[in-house]
């Protein structure tokens, strides 16, 4: 299985500030995700990471706010902009691999921490 | 819509103990698939099942079972003699049809004590 590393793993910012998390992945993957989880909350997907294409974003999401990058088939941004207090969660990456006949698994990444103050 | 619903925030076994957490989804499509994730209080996500629409069996991986009725709608995740190590939220996932995003429910927070 796919082994994925996240940078940071924490960080505590100011608001009106932006941080940018990495996703790297040991292996070249097709589809790479962003999730983020709110305190106490379920993930929630915010985007869909394709190399070589825009990000596709999920509703509630738009990319002035979180701006993806996927430059080559092993690695991922994605940019926490201009930051509130509601930011403050763990973001997620993950990637699929084929793991069946008829399903794909997704792996997820480590996982960043997210305060905003 | 699509939807996944966790109905226990918390639950509590014996050590050895086996258990079952709930999970019923709603969607129209035909085609779907049904996962389980632990989170440890680390915060990684870890496969532990899968369950596709048109499997006939449950699937089992080791101690974890998935008890699949498609018309109730229900992907129960049945765990047999919890260990102490279990214990840790748990999400049930649904990925709709011709789609690779995940849908998660609000999970099922399980507690393991001796």
């Amino acid at each position: 299985s796919a082994v994925i590393s996240q940078k940071p793993s924490r960080d505590i910012c100011q608001r009106g500030t932006s941080l940018t998390i990495q996703c790297q992945v040991d292996s070249q993957v097709t589809m790479m995700f962003w999730y983020r989880q709110q305190p106490g909350q379920s993930l929630t997907l915010i985007a869909t990471a394709n190399q070589g294409s825009e990000a596709t974003y999920e509703s509630g999401f738009v990319i002035d706010k979180f701006p993806i990058s996927r430059p080559n088939l092993t690695f991922s941004t994605l940019t926490v902009s201009n930051m509130s207090p509601e930011d403050s969660s763990i973001y997620l990456c993950s990637v699929e691999e084929v793991a069946g006949d008829s399903y794909n698994e997704q792996f997820f990444g480590p996982g960043t921490r997210l305060t905003v103050l | 819509a699509q939807k996944i619903t966790q109905t226990q925030p918390g639950m509590f076994v014996q050590e050895k103990e086996a258990v079952t957490l709930d999970c019923t989804y709603d969607t129209s499509d035909q085609s779907y698939g049904l996962f389980w994730y632990k989170q440890p209080s680390s915060g990684e996500m870890i496969f532990l099942i899968y369950q596709g629409s048109y499997d006939e069996q449950n699937a089992t991986e080791g101690r974890y079972s998935l008890n699949f009725q498609k018309a109730r709608k229900s992907a129960n995740l049945v765990i047999s003699a919890s260990q102490l190590g279990d214990s840790a939220m748990y999400f049930c996932a649904m990925s709709p049809w011709n789609t690779d995003k995940l849908i998660f429910g609000t999970g099922t927070r399980l507690q393991v004590f001796p």
